[in-house]
């Protein structure tokens, strides 16, 4: 089954101690990215990736860090974070050229930063 | 940065009614995308809209892309009760960006 994966899905943490939110697609795509959902704010990106070791910053990427080592793979690191980063995240893929913009979505990590 | 403008922001209606929705945009876009977000979920896919003036169907759902490429719609005929959750627009500007901007979403409340 085609599919986006995120794990953990519901994270409780206190500041200051380094986490990772994986996320992995099985459907060889070669766009990935890192939204956060806030009510009241909808979804905004954090960092997106367009192929093995291209990486770039969304609209929100302060407090954050990405790595794309192998194409499948798309991890968020949160070196040190912060109760304002308390947030629902998700994971998203997609092809290149073409129908591009059909972004696929995993079904989210909610994140408690106390 | 660009900016989507979703309305209505929510609604209320009786199942079995009609529910239209949209979204404007001072930039041009050249892709438009619906999604609906059940609670819990991430969102899902309902319609991609590639061309201006596009008209296109999935099931009980019919989205347009706007002649000036600066808006889109999103209608739900005969809604039922598993119509609710949140719909987002979604737009992408093209010319090799790949980043999409997202409305703010409008949630769908169906009295049964």
């Amino acid at each position: 089954e085609a599919q986006v994966t995120q794990n953990p899905r519901y994270l409780i943490t206190v500041t200051g101690k380094k986490l990772t939110v994986t996320c992995s697609q099985n459907m060889n795509h070669e766009y990935m990215s890192w939204y956060r959902q806030d009510p009241g704010l909808g979804l905004r990106q954090i960092y997106y990736s367009m192929n093995v070791e291209v990486t770039d910053k969304g609209d929100v990427p302060e407090g954050y860090k990405v790595s794309r080592k192998e194409k499948r793979n798309f991890p968020l690191i949160l070196e040190s974070p912060s109760p304002n980063q308390t947030s629902l995240y998700f994971c998203a893929s997609s092809l290149l050229g073409g129908t591009s913009g059909s972004q696929y979505f995993g079904p989210g990590t909610r994140l408690t930063v106390l | 940065g660009q900016q989507l403008n979703q309305s209505p922001q929510s609604m209320f209606i009786q199942e079995g009614e009609d529910v239209s929705m949209n979204c404007t945009s001072s930039s041009i876009f050249n892709t438009w995308l619906w999604y609906k977000q059940d609670p819990g979920e991430g969102p899902v896919l309902l319609i991609a809209l590639y061309k201006a003036g596009e008209l296109t169907s999935n099931g009980r759902l019919t989205a347009q892309f706007g002649i000036t490429r600066k808006d889109s719609f999103l209608n739900i005929s005969a809604s039922i009760p598993s119509d609710v959750g949140i719909y987002f627009c979604a737009g992408q500007s093209g010319a090799g960006s790949y980043q999409l901007t997202f409305g703010k979403g409008t949630k769908l409340s169906v009295i049964p």
